[in-house]
Formats: structure tokens, sequence, C-alpha cells
């Protein structure tokens, strides 16, 4: 158990849809990461927070959206989904920034879009 | 941009069979190589994080390497529970970016 809680574990929705993913980090660790894993696509880094802040943008829609709130859950808002939004979402987190402190990943939101 | 290229993208082993898996990777400043473990619809499982060249690590079956250019994982008599994907990733020092960027990974299978 990494410490860092995902919800849902699976979520199944129509195209078009918006869905919330969930993420309570490990405890006293400011920064969460939020990354995308399809089958062709391996781990995409999506976006950082820290200490809720936004500290990074990686490969992140428009029609995603995140942020972290002052008790440092965060949440990741995706709207308008498609097909190809279909995925493994997870998120993870570490101390200090992640200044080359490990960063540990939740058990992921599988998302299927139909 | 960062890249880290992993090899072979899949290997099939006899129990008991030692090898190693190779990252290499192309990034402006190394602020850390990380390996994990990943499972089949499992999050990833940290290994091990390595700094700077000539560093190793070891963990039970498990050497992590690290030269300026490319890391190794080096399994000793590897079990069946050993099967799982290891994926390589890297920390950048530059900017205030402190995401990995993640290899495909290897696919690793071991036979009893």
């Amino acid at each position: 158990d990494s410490g860092v809680t995902q919800t849902p574990k699976h979520l199944i929705t129509a195209t078009g849809q918006r869905v919330t993913l969930r993420c309570s980090p490990r405890s006293g660790d400011l920064s969460v990461y939020w990354y995308q894993q399809s089958l062709d696509q391996g781990l995409q880094f999506l976006i950082q927070y820290y200490n809720g802040e936004e500290r990074a943008k990686g490969n992140i829609l428009e029609r995603f959206s995140a942020q972290q709130f002052p008790d440092l859950h965060s949440e990741l808002n995706l709207s308008s989904l498609e097909l190809g939004d279909s995925a493994l979402y997870f998120c993870a987190s570490s101390g200090e920034g992640g200044n080359g402190n490990t960063i540990y990943f939740g058990e992921g939101s599988w998302l299927t879009v139909v | 941009e960062d890249q880290v290229t992993q090899s072979p993208e899949a290997l099939r082993l006899q129990e008991g069979e030692s090898s190693s898996l190779n990252c290499s990777y192309t990034v402006s400043g190394l602020r850390g190589l990380f390996w994990y473990r990943q499972d089949p619809g499992k999050g990833p499982e940290f290994l091990f994080t390595l700094y700077s060249a000539g560093e190793e690590k070891e963990k039970e079956r498990l050497k992590a390497t690290l030269t300026k250019k490319e890391s190794f994982l080096h399994i000793t008599a590897p079990k069946p529970e050993d099967s799982a994907t290891y994926l390589c990733a890297v920390q950048d020092s530059g900017g205030g970016a402190d995401g990995l960027t993640f290899g495909k990974g290897t696919h690793l299978i071991i036979q009893p």
C-alpha cells in the first residue's frame, strides 16, 4: 500500500459526459501528480500541483482540468469525454516538491468511455 | 525534451535464468532515475532511485546500476513472482517541474 488513495476504482460513462477523479496523497506529501496510462502511449504526465498551486503541465488536454484543495487532496476533471479518453488515470504524490524524492503512485482509476 | 527508451519490450525467462533490462535516457540534467514495477491493472510500485553515474542499489533479486546514458536492472535467479512490467523513469533537474518521464516498460515473464 503506497498510501495514495484514488476513487473511484472503476468508472463507465458515455461520450460527451463529465467525470471527476479524486486523489488523497500520502500523509505530509505536498505534491500531487496526475498521469494517464493507455495501452499504446504508456504513462503520460498530465499535471502537477504543489501545496495548492499548479507547478507544471504536461500533455493535458484543454478538456481536462485539475485542482488541489487546502487539505491537499486533488481532483481531476475530465469533460466532453471521447472514446479515446478511456485509460487508467493515476495519481501520485511526493514530499518537498519531488526534489529527487520518491514519487508514490495510487492504484488508479479505470475510466471506460462508451 | 526528455526521452526514455527501454529494451527489450518483452522478455521471457526460465526460473533461475538471470538477465538484465536496459533503460537508455536523454535528459538535460538528471535529478534522479527511477525504477518501478507494475502488475496488470495496478499502480507502479517504487523499486529504486539512482542519482549519479556509478551508483548501484540492490533489493532482493534486483540490482539497479546507472551510467551517464543508461541504467540497467539486473535480475538474478528470478522467480515466477518477479513477472511484471518494469518501468524506468527520469526526473529532470531543469525548470520547476518534478514529474517523471517514463519509458514504455519491459514486460517480464518468468516461467516455472
